[in-house]
């Protein structure tokens, strides 16, 4: 039983366009959610995070959208840099960061 | 340098010949996890601990032990690998009630 799900397993963006990664959950009691951006050969890196009582958090070039309603959250990266091609997985949790719950991953490429 | 070490970064073994992975933060954290890595699965947590000597299952920790004698330490023990255990580990720290979980660079173990 999927709690997380990341639908999409990869994403070809331009250059400087806008990428946007979703990310579905089922649990309603996940009160905070996070992304992780992870490179070959290294373990995840944390990006950004929302707790459940907001609906937008943003970050220099990343923005996490989260619609509470429809159980569905999303990272936009604008612009687009050849740096951000990674896997990214979204994460929620109950009451904390110490017990996540990952969705399956989005290999993001972006392309020159 | 704040970090998460693990050893060993890759491992090949046979079956039934018993393992432990090591995990080290210098952070002073009080929160230990373990994951693995899977694809098509994300990241899915086997055991965490909330401190010294307090240590609980996570999602998937049939065939895996831990101990926490050490608030720095928390190793992986595989009494009797199997195949079905090969897979990218990841062990990961925070501090109690922060934003995220950092991460050690993950380990890649190959059960024949």
């Amino acid at each position: 039983d999927q709690q997380v799900k990341q639908n999409s397993p990869s994403l070809s963006v331009q250059e400087g366009r806008i990428s946007i990664l979703n990310c579905d959950y089922t649990n309603s009691m996940f009160d905070y959610f996070l992304w992780y951006k992870k490179y070959p050969a290294e373990g995840p890196t944390f990006l950004i995070s929302i707790s459940s009582i907001k609906d937008k958090n943003e970050d220099g070039r990343f923005t996490v959208f989260l619609n509470k309603s429809a159980k569905h959250l999303s990272l936009h990266i604008v612009p687009s840099q050849p740096g951000d091609s990674a896997v990214y997985f979204c994460a929620a949790s109950v009451g904390g960061a110490q017990k996540l719950v990952f969705g399956q991953g989005t290999r993001l490429t972006i392309n020159p | 340098e704040a970090q998460v070490t693990q050893n060993p970064r890759y491992l090949i073994t046979v079956t039934g010949k018993k393992l432990t992975v090591t995990c080290s933060q210098n952070m002073n954290h009080e929160y230990m996890s373990w994951y693995r890595q899977d694809p098509g699965l994300g990241l899915r947590q086997i055991y965490y601990s909330m401190n010294v000597e307090v240590t609980d299952k996570g999602d998937v920790p049939e065939g895996y032990k831990v101990s926490r004698k050490e608030k720095r330490n928390f190793p992986l023990i595989l009494e009797s690998p199997s195949p079905n255990q090969t897979s990218l580990y990841f062990c990961a720290s925070t501090r109690r009630n922060t934003d995220t979980q950092y991460f050690g660079p993950g380990t890649r173990l190959t059960v024949l």
